[in-house]
């Protein structure tokens, strides 16, 4: 069974502060890596995709990958309170053939206290 | 870019109704769409995968007869709910790729969501 595992918080921090967001998955050969923000009530909106070992910033965004430790996370600094939503952490696996699916975890609410 | 829209936003049918729904790329072109369903307070469910101009690849556990999925062009799929009951209220909501597994290229752009009611 290919898994992705988040912790489901709800993680809070105050207005300023870095919020982190941690996720690890479970299939070894994954190679695309997505973090999503999901507002309440809101399909998901995607901030990050991942590819490769390291950082990738955007903005007030990093998103850090680590596939020998299959762990891959999200860095919010200046956290905002209109940061505050559910995270989604999704790894494109292979599902047979040519066939791609995503594989979300259930995501970490966070909060943003101002 | 990477815009995609989904139509209805809302619909609340009677049982026993079938409803549609509709989900375009707007400004690229979707080799791969995929229909999510989302009960409130959990996460997303994978309900198929369609690829332009073949059949949709269904989960397991997802009646492919109730939930009937075209993706005629590379623009369009629709989803129509067959005979629907209460216990199918749910949000659902649509996703596109221009790709079906080329890395870099493999990104999901979801639409805004189509909040069922039936009943």
């Amino acid at each position: 069974q290919k898994e992705v595992e988040q912790n489901s918080g709800p993680l809070s921090v105050p207005e300023g502060a870095i919020a982190s967001l941690n996720c690890t998955y479970s299939d070894r050969v994954s190679q695309s890596f997505f973090w999503y923000r999901q507002y309440s009530g809101k399909s998901p909106e995607l901030i990050m995709s991942i590819y490769s070992n390291g950082d990738k910033e955007d903005g007030r965004f990093t998103a850090q990958l680590n596939k020998a430790s299959q762990y891959v996370s999200l860095l919010i600094r200046d956290s905002q309170p209109s940061d505050s939503a559910t995270y989604l952490c999704a790894v494109n696996m292979n599902s047979g053939g040519s066939n791609y699916k995503l594989t979300f975890g259930k995501g970490t609410l966070l909060t943003v206290n101002p | 870019g990477a815009v995609v829209s989904q139509h209805p936003s809302r619909v609340i049918c009677k049982s026993g109704t079938s409803v549609k729904i509709e989900c375009r790329s707007l400004d690229f072109q979707a080799t791969t769409m995929f229909w999510y369903r989302q009960f409130p307070k959990q996460s997303l469910m994978l309900m198929a995968t369609s690829n332009e101009g073949s059949k949709a690849t269904y989960e397991q556990g997802v009646e492919k007869d109730k939930f009937l999925i075209n993706h005629a062009s590379l623009t369009l799929s629709t989803l129509t709910v067959t005979s629907a009951h209460p216990e199918d209220s749910s949000f659902y909501i649509c996703s596109a790729s221009a790709s079906g597994g080329i890395i870099g290229a493999d990104t999901q752009y979801f639409g805004p969501g189509t909040r069922l009611t039936v009943l």
